[in-house]
């Protein structure tokens, strides 16, 4: 089955400053990669997702980048701010079967 | 609109007793999927309805777990002759893709605690 390596496992950083988390699969069929958010206390949150056919999107200060050569991708958040604190998973999926990563827990220091 | 909904928010059980967890998706969403989380880990995938069938029930750990959806709405997570191992949060999440990879959406999970 698909295996995801998540890095860092976290990650803290002055406010204003850009954090970027990366990722790692093995299964080149996978076709589908999300990223979630979650805060304590609650589900995961979708906030940016990517496709096979794309190799970078962006919103707003989130961006993902995709390289399926290498099997990596990378999420960069920009101009962090304090309620960008939170644990976020990376995922893949060829089908409907999401694979997490193990999460990167970020603190953004005011 | 409304997001997914779970309930209840946290159960404690007694090892051995039989709980049920449910879970309302999205209205019109017809994937559900159910994850299991363990505390520091990212969520497992237990099983994945497409209507009122279980698409895949390969992520259920053993035979004491049974999921059913009747419906095609709401789904029932059954977890019977509980263990401690069995303590985690048991997230749903449900998908408007009738092709089955789609956008997935979370609900806030029920914790459940076997002591």
């Amino acid at each position: 089955g698909e295996n995801v390596e998540q890095h860092p496992s976290t990650l803290s950083v002055q406010e204003g400053d850009s954090a970027v988390i990366k990722c790692t699969y093995s299964d080149s069929a996978s076709n589908y990669f999300p990223w979630y958010k979650q805060e304590l206390g609650k589900g995961p949150q979708l906030i940016i997702d990517i496709r096979s056919n794309v190799g970078e999107k962006k919103d707003q200060r989130i961006a993902v980048t995709l390289n399926k050569t290498a099997k990596h991708f990378s999420l960069h958040i920009t101009e962090t701010q304090p309620e960008d604190s939170a644990v976020y998973f990376c995922a893949a999926s060829r089908e409907y079967k999401l694979s997490f990563g193990a999460g990167t827990t970020v603190t953004v220091r005011a | 609109g409304a997001g997914v909904s779970q309930t209840p928010s946290n159960k404690v059980t007694e090892k051995g007793k039989y709980v049920e967890l449910r879970c309302d998706p999205i209205s019109g969403h017809t994937a559900l999927y159910w994850y299991r989380q363990s505390l520091g880990q990212g969520p497992e995938f237990l099983i994945y309805f497409q209507g009122t069938g279980a698409a895949d029930d390969s992520g259920l750990p053993n035979d004491r777990f049974f999921a059913v959806r009747p419906e095609g709405s709401v789904s029932t997570l059954k977890i019977q002759r509980t263990e401690r191992g069995d303590s985690a949060v048991y997230l749903c999440a449900s998908s408007p893709s009738s092709g089955g990879q789609g956008e997935q959406y979370f609900g806030p999970g029920t914790r459940l605690t076997v002591t």
